[in-house]
């Protein structure tokens, strides 16, 4: 156990709606990291969040979007659904600021069908 | 950014070590080079991380040569229990953050 979790489990939705996903950080940790995992694929990194603001973007159109909290949850936010945002979500906490300190700790993931 | 490759698949017996290598032949002066295990319907699990030369954890080696083009974790006596996909992982730190995953390498380990 992490420690992170994840909600939902799982979702549902149709093609152009909008989906919130939520992410509550491991106690302490002031960076959250979220990632889509395509089926049999590696982890795509979206974004992360340091002390509730955005400071690193992955390749990802501005439809993807996310809010971090000073009591360690976050959401990530997609709009207008597409069919290939069908993957596995995952959000990553870590204790950003330490010399070498970049461990980070996932979540079991939220799956996320478009329809 | 660093573009990271594994080998797809690999298989050994139990109780063998097992290496498997990452190639990263753009990474960055800053870059930071983690490896992660993940099983089915789980978050990737933290397994070591370094930066340059060897790092020893009690379940793993890390070892990255002195251009840091590749890295190779090594998993010494594996058991059943280690059949799991491995990723790769390059932090970049240089302006804004970045994390670039490997392919993943499906390791199978038979009795």
């Amino acid at each position: 156990e992490t420690g992170v979790t994840q909600s939902p489990t799982h979702l549902i939705k149709t093609r152009g709606q909008q989906v919130t996903l939520r992410c509550s950080s491991q106690s302490g940790h002031n960076t959250v990291s979220w990632y889509q995992q395509a089926l049999g694929q590696g982890p795509q990194f979206i974004f992360q969040y340091y002390r509730e603001e955005e400071n690193g973007r992955g390749n990802f159109p501005p439809r993807f979007s996310g809010l971090q909290f000073p009591n360690y949850s976050s959401e990530l936010n997609v709009n207008a659904l597409e069919l290939d945002d069908s993957a596995l979500y995952l959000c990553a906490s870590s204790l950003a600021g330490l010399a070498s300190d970049y461990e980070q700790y996932f979540g079991p993931g939220t799956r996320l069908t478009v329809t | 950014l660093a573009k990271t490759t594994q080998p797809i698949s690999m298989d050994s017996y139990e109780g063998q070590e097992v290496n498997i290598t990452c190639s990263h032949n753009n990474i960055a002066t800053n870059d930071y080079i983690t490896w992660y295990q993940q099983f089915p319907s789980q978050g990737p699990r933290f397994i070591i991380q370094g930066y340059k030369t060897k790092v020893t954890n009690e379940v793993a080696s890390l070892f990255i040569p002195a251009d840091r083009k590749s890295s190779t974790l090594s998993l010494p006596r594996v058991s059943l229990s280690d059949t799991a996909v491995y990723y790769c992982l390059v932090g970049s730190t240089s302006g804004t953050y970045k994390y670039i995953f490997g392919t993943g390498t499906r390791l199978k380990v038979l009795a």
